[in-house]
């Protein structure tokens, strides 16, 4: 079955930085990459997602990057706020089913 | 519209009770998730359903948990005989469509949980 691996397992930046967050998934028939953001407290919240057919998809400070080849995809947010401290989890899915997700990222953005 | 809603949001049981969590995906979702968070921890998978088709129960961790869903819109989730290591918060999600694989929509979207705690 998936395999999802996720990295770091901690991460700290000063505000404005940026902010990278690699996850890796084993089953090459999964094509559906959703990250989510899930404050403390709180429900998961979809911030940003993409289909294997697109390598790149932006929106305003967030990007994900997705290689199929190496089956890995990545979450960049670029000038980072304290707003954006939270946990990060990314998922791998196979036309939407069977959704496995990474262990999550610990976000802290310093002021 | 209405996101969706899990209840209760709190339940606080003694070793051995059952306990049931119900779930109310969003309005014409065929598609709904429950997954089990530990505190601190990640989204594990426990069971899904979609449409009519069986669901998969693959991710269920024992005989003791077990869920419906009537009419293809709320789900229960029951555990019994309830354990200490069963205390989390119980996530439910829903989506529109995976019947096809043509489907527009892909996206989870997640209800607030139900934070079980087994003394």
């Amino acid at each position: 079955g998936e395999n999802v691996e996720q990295h770091p397992s901690t991460l700290s930046v000063q505000e404005g930085d940026s902010a990278v967050i690699k996850c890796t998934y084993s089953d090459s028939a999964s094509n559906y990459f959703p990250w989510y953001k899930q404050e403390l407290g709180k429900r998961p919240q979809l911030i940003i997602d993409i289909r294997s057919n697109v390598g790149e998809k932006k929106d305003q400070r967030i990007a994900v990057t997705l290689n199929k080849t190496a089956k890995h995809f990545s979450l960049h947010i670029t000038e980072t706020q304290p707003e954006d401290s939270a946990v990060y989890f990314c998922a791998a899915s196979y036309y939407g089913q069977n959704f496995v997700f990474g262990p999550g990222t610990r976000l802290s953005v310093l002021p | 519209g209405a996101g969706v809603s899990q209840s209760p949001s709190n339940k606080v049981t003694e070793k051995g009770k059952d306990v049931e969590l119900r779930c109310d995906p969003i309005s014409g979702h065929t598609a709904l998730y429950w997954y089990r968070q530990s505190l601190g921890q990640g989204l594990e998978f426990l069971i899904y359903f979609q449409g009519n088709s069986a669901p998969d129960k693959s991710g269920l961790p024992s005989d003791r948990f077990s869920a419906e869903r009537t009419g293809g819109s709320v789900s229960t989730l029951t555990i019994q005989r309830t354990q200490q290591e069963d205390s989390a918060v119980y996530l439910c999600a829903s989506s529109l469509d995976i019947s096809g694989r043509r489907a527009l929509r892909y996206e989870q979207y997640f209800g607030p949980g139900t934070r079980l705690t087994v003394t």
